[in-house]
């Protein structure tokens, strides 16, 4: 079955650094997403991609957030400075169509 | 703005009890409602579409009904592998390609043996 994989599991990074986590969607996808849910909260949209460029983005989705597509199958996410606050599970999501996504099984970013 | 409420929070039950879960939502036009499982530490996983008032999607031990302002996801006889949290979600029609999907805080499920 196919399925969207993240990578790393679980990333911990000091404050202020730069973190990249990475997704490969399923394949023949053409939409593709990032959500974050902080512990015990619910699951937040940041931003949605589609034929190359930001469709929507959230309010949450500020400078220090970043996309790219670098390779036709992986898609990327950048937070350029973490902060305590960034702390979250961040999940990627891809689907073939305006319908529902498939996410992956999320990345634990830890900041310290 | 798009808002979803789930309830309750958590529910306990026996094994073979049934109950029902409740998704109220308020969206500037429904393209899709969506019912989505998820096991501590893992991504949401994908039960249910529901498109418009009167539908109905049926899966094992799982029943997704949906109307104008709200949404049930009936759970018979649950087994204790039904234990997660049941999430809710709407995709609003009309705005930008890709339409995001925003979720309500969930209901956690534990049905004991």
């Amino acid at each position: 079955e196919p399925e969207v994989t993240q990578t790393p599991s679980h990333q911990v990074t000091q404050m202020g650094q730069e973190v990249i986590l990475r997704c490969v969607p399923i394949s023949n996808h053409l939409y593709f997403y990032w959500y974050r849910q902080i512990l015990g909260q619910k699951v937040e949209f940041l931003v949605s991609f589609y034929n190359n460029e930001i469709s929507e983005k959230s309010e949450i989705f500020d400078d220090q957030f970043s996309v790219e597509r670098p390779d036709g199958s992986n898609f990327t996410l950048k937070i350029r400075s973490t902060k305590l606050e960034d702390s979250a599970m961040y999940f990627c999501a891809s689907s073939g169509s305006l319908s529902f996504a498939f996410f992956g099984q999320g990345t634990r970013l830890t900041v310290v | 703005e798009d808002q979803v409420t789930q309830s309750p929070e958590a529910l306990r039950l026996q094994e073979g009890e049934s109950s029902s879960l409740n998704c109220s939502y308020t969206v500037s036009g429904l393209r899709g409602l969506f019912w989505y499982r998820q096991d501590p530490g893992k991504g949401p996983e994908f039960l249910f579409t529901l498109y418009s008032a009167g539908e109905e999607k049926e899966k094992e031990r799982l029943k997704a009904t949906l109307t104008k302002k709200e949404s049930f996801l009936h759970i018979t006889a649950p087994k204790p592998e039904d234990s997660a949290t049941y999430l809710c979600a709407v995709q609003a029609r009309g705005s930008a390609a890709g339409n995001k999907l925003t979720f309500g805080g969930g209901t956690r499920v534990l049905v004991k043996p």
